[in-house]
This record gives structure tokens, C-alpha cells and sequence, in this order.
């Protein structure tokens, strides 16, 4: 079946540490997008890329960095930087169209040791 | 920039009654609009989307929502619930010449027997 495959499912990082959460479509979408979920606020934008090798920062960019090497990957990295980083993450992706809907994984849940 | 206000952060309700989520939301420009729900732990779940058309959109679930453009609203309904319903939802809104999907804070929705 296709779809959207994060993992892990549940992360845990020490103080200091980078950690990188993997996002894999199979659905054959170009854009690709990540958020953030925090309870009471709905999903921010973290990062997102319409085609390979480019992306864009969304709203709360500060202290991820994101890669997007294949089509079908794009994993975000989650910075020692970011001081808050206890969350539940979303990956997304979909078609080009700005009338297509977003698809979205199960999530990966970090958080701090 | 398009923000999304979802009215109420929860909503009880009891099996078989109808239930109403409220979305209003502000655009400069066109927009699409979609709904999704998200059961615990878990990503999120197309309901139903507006794109044109007819005002009225049936969704999956016996789900239904009304776009309204004079009052800026997308009103979600559903006639008989059941416990099965309880979960999260969130109305989304996308101006229709951007890649941004704006999301509300989210309604929780208690379904008790």
C-alpha cells in the first residue's frame, strides 16, 4: 500500500544531541512538508520542499535543518539548538497542485532525556 | 497571511446525537479549505476538502461541512455520532496560489455513551 512512513515512533535525545527523524513516501508526491504538534496549538510548519534539492523554512525553522536528496526522503534533524524540542512530529507530502491535500505519517514523538 | 480560529477546544457529546465543530477563518484571497481528524497517537486523516463548486461537501464518516464565504466559516456536521468519533479535529485553510496549509488550534471531541 502507499503511504507515508515515519520512524521512529518514539525518540528520546540527552541534552546537546542532534537527532534526525526519517520520512519516507511512496505515493510519489514532489512536495514534502514537516511539522511540529504541540498540544492546544495545532500543527506548525516547520520545513517544506516542493521538488528535489530545494526546500523552504517555514514558520518555526529555527534550530531544525532538513535534506532532500530523493524524491521519495526527507528527513529533518533536529539541532542541539533548538531548546524546546519535546513534541510530536508530522511529516506530510503531496501532489504539486496547490488544490491537492496533504497526506500524512503516524508521527514521531521526542523527547528529552 | 490566512489564519484559521476553530471556535470551541472541546466538544462533549453524547452517541447518536449530531455535532457541530466550528472553523472560521481570514484570507485575502481565495482559498481552499479541508478538515481532518486525528485519533490518539496517530497522524492526521483527510475528512473532506472544498475546492469550488457546490457549498455543501460530503465527506468520509457521514461527515459533512458548508463553506460559507460571506461569513468566512466551514462548519463541520455530523447527523448521529459514535464512540468511534472521538478524536481530534482540525480545519485547514490554503490561499490557492500558495504551498502554506494554516492549521486551527484543534477540537477535541468526546463521544460518551
Amino acid at each position: 500500500d502507499g503511504g507515508i512512513t515515519q520512524s521512529p515512533k518514539y525518540l528520546f535525545r540527552k541534552e546537546g544531541q542532534n537527532v534526525t527523524l526519517s520520512c519516507e513516501q511512496n505515493l510519489n508526491h514532489d512536495a514534502m512538508y514537516w511539522y511540529r504538534q504541540d498540544p492546544g496549538q495545532g500543527l506548525r510548519l516547520i520545513y517544506y520542499s516542493q521538488i528535489v534539492n530545494d526546500f523552504q523554512k517555514g514558520d518555526i525553522a529555527e534550530g531544525y535543518s532538513v535534506s532532500r536528496e530523493k524524491k521519495e526522503s526527507f528527513p529533518l534533524t533536529v539541532t542541539s539548538a533548538q531548546k524546546n524540542p519535546t513534541a510530536f512530529y508530522l511529516c506530510a507530502s503531496s501532489y504539486r497542485d496547490y488544490n491537492q491535500p496533504q497526506h500524512f505519517g503516524d508521527g514521531t514523538r521526542l523527547s528529552i532525556l | 497571511a490566512q489564519s484559521v480560529t476553530q471556535l470551541d477546544s472541546q466538544v462533549p457529546v453524547f452517541e447518536e446525537a449530531p455535532v457541530e465543530l466550528r472553523c472560521n477563518y481570514s484570507s485575502s484571497v481565495s482559498v481552499y479549505l479541508f478538515w481532518y481528524v486525528q485519533y490518539p497517537n496517530q497522524g492526521l486523516q483527510l475528512l473532506l476538502k472544498y475546492l469550488s463548486g457546490s457549498t455543501l461537501v460530503k465527506g468520509i464518516n457521514g461527515f459533512e461541512a458548508e463553506f460559507n464565504k460571506s461569513q468566512t466559516s466551514f462548519h463541520l456536521r455530523k447527523p448521529s455520532v459514535h464512540i468511534s468519533d472521538t478524536a481530534e479535529y482540525f480545519c485547514a485553510v490554503r490561499n490557492t496560489n500558495d504551498y502554506k496549509l494554516s492549521f486551527g488550534a484543534g477540537t477535541t471531541v468526546t463521544v460518551r455513551a
